[in-house]
């Protein structure tokens, strides 16, 4: 059973540039998370899909933008990006339940 | 709004010694999770232990327990016995609980460096 993927690994992009980091969630999980983690922070919770549709929302622009497929993946877009979006982006997925399950993250550098 | 508060940046030991990680938050909520993660070099972020709040006895998981004080808001983590591969950023997360809403997001606190030496 594969756990949660995602793509690419890492990616390098300039500013004003946009981006589209996807995950997959581990088999029968139906909620993604992602979170945004900084050099040396914690990571920042910046949205919730569910069915579909975004659950919850953290602190963070309309910039950061996403959707659900129907096969529960999950895509993270970023507009018009700045040099403070540069981080580990990760994706979790959960079943029903408290859980969280993290994928291997993407390291995203805007130069 | 939660907040999680984790006092000490690094931390290192010698293999075999035990070690303890702090973590305080502040929540006005009665029901929630806690919960400790790993995560290496490798960057993937690994559960080690996970604590109810509604159960006054201490989740155990191996080598890993907690010392969870409700009305103080602190919940510490102890590795015993610690080996090389324990050598990580641990973070110390909050989630409400929510009935029949599913998973909610998860706050973490600012991470603790640990080294474990040979």
């Amino acid at each position: 059973d594969a756990g949660v993927t995602q793509s690419p690994t890492h990616l390098i992009k300039t500013r004003g540039q946009q981006v589209t980091l996807r995950c997959s969630p581990k088999s029968g999980h139906d909620t993604v998370s992602w979170y945004q983690q900084a050099l040396g922070q914690g990571p920042q919770f910046i949205f919730q899909y569910y069915e579909e549709e975004e659950r919850q929302r953290g602190n963070f622009p309309d910039r950061f933008s996403g959707h659900q497929f129907p096969n529960y993946s999950s895509e993270l877009n970023v507009n018009a990006l700045l040099l403070g979006d540069s981080a580990l982006y990760l994706c979790a997925s959960s079943p029903e339940g408290a859980r969280q399950f993290f994928g291997p993250g993407t390291r995203l550098t805007v130069l | 709004a939660q907040t999680v508060t984790q006092s000490q940046p690094e931390m290192s030991v010698q293999e075999a010694e035990t070690v303890t990680l702090s973590c305080t938050y502040d929540t006005s909520e009665n029901n929630y999770y806690l919960f400790w993660y790993k995560q290496p070099p490798s960057r993937q972020m690994i559960l080690v232990i996970r604590q109810e709040a509604y159960k006054q006895q201490n989740a155990t998981e191996n080598r890993f327990s907690v010392n969870f004080q409700k009305a103080a808001k602190s919940f510490s983590l102890k590795i015993s016995d610690s080996q090389l591969g324990d050598t990580a950023m641990y973070f110390c997360a909050f989630m409400k609980q929510l009935l029949y809403q599913g998973a909610q997001k998860l706050v973490f606190g600012q991470g603790t460096r640990l080294t474990i030496n040979p």
